[in-house]
């Protein structure tokens, strides 16, 4: 059965505190993944989509990587807007039309004045 | 903003009723599909349309249904409701269904009580 796992569940930071979050899976076959960032009581927002080990794509204090079995962000120097729940989902290969991400439970990051 | 628009935001009933939730999706996708995020299980895949047509299903129960309208807005409806439906009901859409992000709205908040 696909699986992702998020770790850690939550993370507390100091603000300017570099961190990285976990995002690993395993599933039958990839073809890439998903970042993103919600906040609460609010729908999620697409941060990044890769799509190869190997590759990396980065937005101001964040960077995605993604090896053949997990993917990191890395978070640097995090001020408290960074604050927020960080999703990844994988969309792995499927028959035609059928697009089916799979969430993993996210990661719940605090970041501290 | 995604450009998704669900509603309502908020909704209350008590068990054994039925609700609508409506969606629509951002302007020019053709794709939406539902979700369901409750505490302790993330973000769990209902059910996705393309241009009208269903074509997946994920952990959608039976007392729920959906369908996808000509002007593309989506309809989710839930019935026979009991107090573990209370949830978050996340809408999504996407252009094309291979490797597009989907782009979410901020939900329904549903209480059955």
């Amino acid at each position: 059965e696909d699986q992702v796992t998020q770790s850690p569940e939550a993370l507390r930071l100091q603000e300017g505190e570099s961190s990285s979050l976990n995002c690993s899976y395993t599933v039958s076959g990839l073809r890439g993944l998903f970042w993103y960032r919600q906040d609460p009581g609010k729908g999620p927002e697409f941060l990044f989509t890769l799509y190869s080990a190997g590759e990396e794509k980065e937005k101001e204090r964040l960077k995605a990587t993604l090896t053949k079995k997990e993917s990191f962000l890395h978070i640097t120097a995090p001020k408290p807007e960074d604050s927020a729940t960080y999703l990844c989902a994988f969309f792995p290969y499927s028959g035609a039309g059928s697009y089916q991400l799979t969430f993993g439970k996210g990661t719940k990051l605090s970041v501290i004045p | 903003d995604s450009g998704v628009t669900q509603t309502p935001k908020h909704l209350i009933t008590a068990t054994g009723q039925r609700v609508t939730l409506r969606c629509s999706p951002r302007s020019g996708d053709l794709s939406v599909y539902w979700y369901q995020q409750s505490l302790d299980q993330g973000l769990q895949f209902l059910i996705q349309y393309y241009n009208g047509e269903e074509r997946a299903k994920g952990n959608i129960l039976e007392r729920f249904s959906a369908q996808q309208f000509p002007d593309l807005h989506s309809e989710l409806n839930l019935s026979s409701l009991e107090l573990g439906d209370s949830a978050l009901y996340f809408c999504a859409s996407s252009f094309r269904t291979d490797n597009s992000p989907l782009h979410f709205g901020n939900g329904t908040r549903l209480t059955v009580t």
